[in-house]
This record gives structure tokens, sequence and C-alpha cells, in this order.
């Protein structure tokens, strides 16, 4: 349990359409990051927020974008799905942004048709 | 982009036996850490290495930093039921921010 949630927990959405997911933060955590993880696959880094501005980015085009609220929580919105979007999503919190203190969340599973 | 080649991509074991796995790269890596993914959950740190050569141990498992920098290993002794799960490596490059490079996984199965 690392207090770090995620909602939904499954989605299904058809290509072109639009995704929001969310990620809770535990407290104090500053940072979160972004992560995309294909079936079989390691995840792959996205972006990460630091209070509320982002500073640093995968490859990954500009229809992924995000936000960190005030109380750190964040979101994950992607625009004109296509099919090889679906995957897991997952979010992890940390302090300062040191990778290696990031809880990780349970991840969204985002399925595009 | 970058990549790191993690073997084996499952492994089949008796419960008791030692199990051995390890990531490789063609870049330098600073850091390398070790996670552990069970079903329905994020992937939980087991183990952090910072320097070349350096050795350490978190329970029944152990871990290698790599002398090159480009290589890392894990060890599991004695492995019991509930080691099962997807096993990543995960690395920073030496003139990356903080974004990590991850191995593809492998996944540890134990034979009833």
């Amino acid at each position: 349990e690392t207090g770090v949630t995620q909602s939904p927990t499954h989605l299904i959405k058809t290509r072109g359409q639009q995704v929001t997911l969310r990620c809770s933060s535990q407290s104090g955590h500053n940072t979160v990051s972004w992560y995309q993880q294909a079936l079989g696959q390691g995840p792959q880094f996205i972006f990460q927020y630091y209070r509320e501005e982002e500073n640093g980015r995968g490859n990954f085009p500009p229809r992924f974008s995000g936000l960190q609220f005030p109380n750190y929580s964040s979101e994950l919105n992607v625009n004109a799905l296509e099919l090889d979007d679906s995957a897991l999503y997952l979010c992890a919190n940390s302090l300062g942004g040191r990778q290696e203190t990031q809880y990780f969340g349970p991840g969204t599973r985002l399925l595009v048709l | 982009g970058q990549q790191l080649n993690q073997s084996p991509q499952s492994m089949f074991i008796q419960e008791g036996e030692d199990v051995s796995m390890n990531c490789t790269s063609s870049s330098i890596f600073n850091t390398w850490l070790w996670y552990k993914q069970d079903p329905g959950e994020g992937p939980v740190l087991l183990i952090a290495l910072y320097k070349a050569g350096e050795l350490t141990s978190n329970g029944r498992l152990t871990a290698q930093f790599g002398i090159t920098r480009k290589d890392s290993f894990l060890n599991i002794s004695a492995s019991i039921p509930s080691d099962v799960g997807i096993y990543f490596c995960a690395g920073r490059l030496t003139d990356s921010n903080y974004q990590l490079i991850w191995g593809a996984g492998t996944k540890l199965i134990i034979k009833p």
C-alpha cells in the first residue's frame, strides 16, 4: 500500500477520443511522474511535474499533456487516442524528483478500440 | 532510443532454488535500480545501486552494479512462492536528468 491512488482503474475508449487520468498525491510529495507500460514491457517515462511545472519529458508527442495541482495531485490527458495508446498508465509520487524514492500507484488500464 | 536488455524474459523455477537475472546496455549508467511488480500494482523498489562494483543486499535479494557500468545483476536465494512476479531493472544515464530507462522485465514463475 503506497498511498498513491489512480482513477479510473479501467477505461475503454475509441480511436480519436480524448481521455483524462487522475493521480492522488501522498502528503508532501511534490513531484509526480507519469509512465506508459505496454503489455509485456517495462514502464516508459512520459513526463514529470514538480510544483505544478513540467520539468522533464520523455519521447511522447504533444497530445500527451499533464497538469499538477496545488495539492500535488495530477492529471494525464491524451488527445486523439490511437490504438497503440492501449496500455497501463502509472503515476509515481516522490519528494524532489529522485526517482528511486518514488511510490507508484496501481495504474489505470486503458484500452483503445 | 536507449534500451536495456533484460534476461531471461521468464523463469520457471522450483521453490527453494536460487534465481539470477541481469540487465545489459550499450550505454553507461550512473544508477541501477531493481523493482518488482505484482499483478494489479505498480512497481516497488527492491534495491538501488550507485557505484560501479557495488554489491547490495535486501534480505534474500542481492544486486550488483557491473564494473563496466553497463550492466547489473539480481540474485534471489532460496526462492519462496511470494517471489513470483515481474522483476524490472531500470537505469539512469550519466548525462540524463531524473529520467529512468527500464528493461522489459523478467517474469518469475514457481513450478508447483
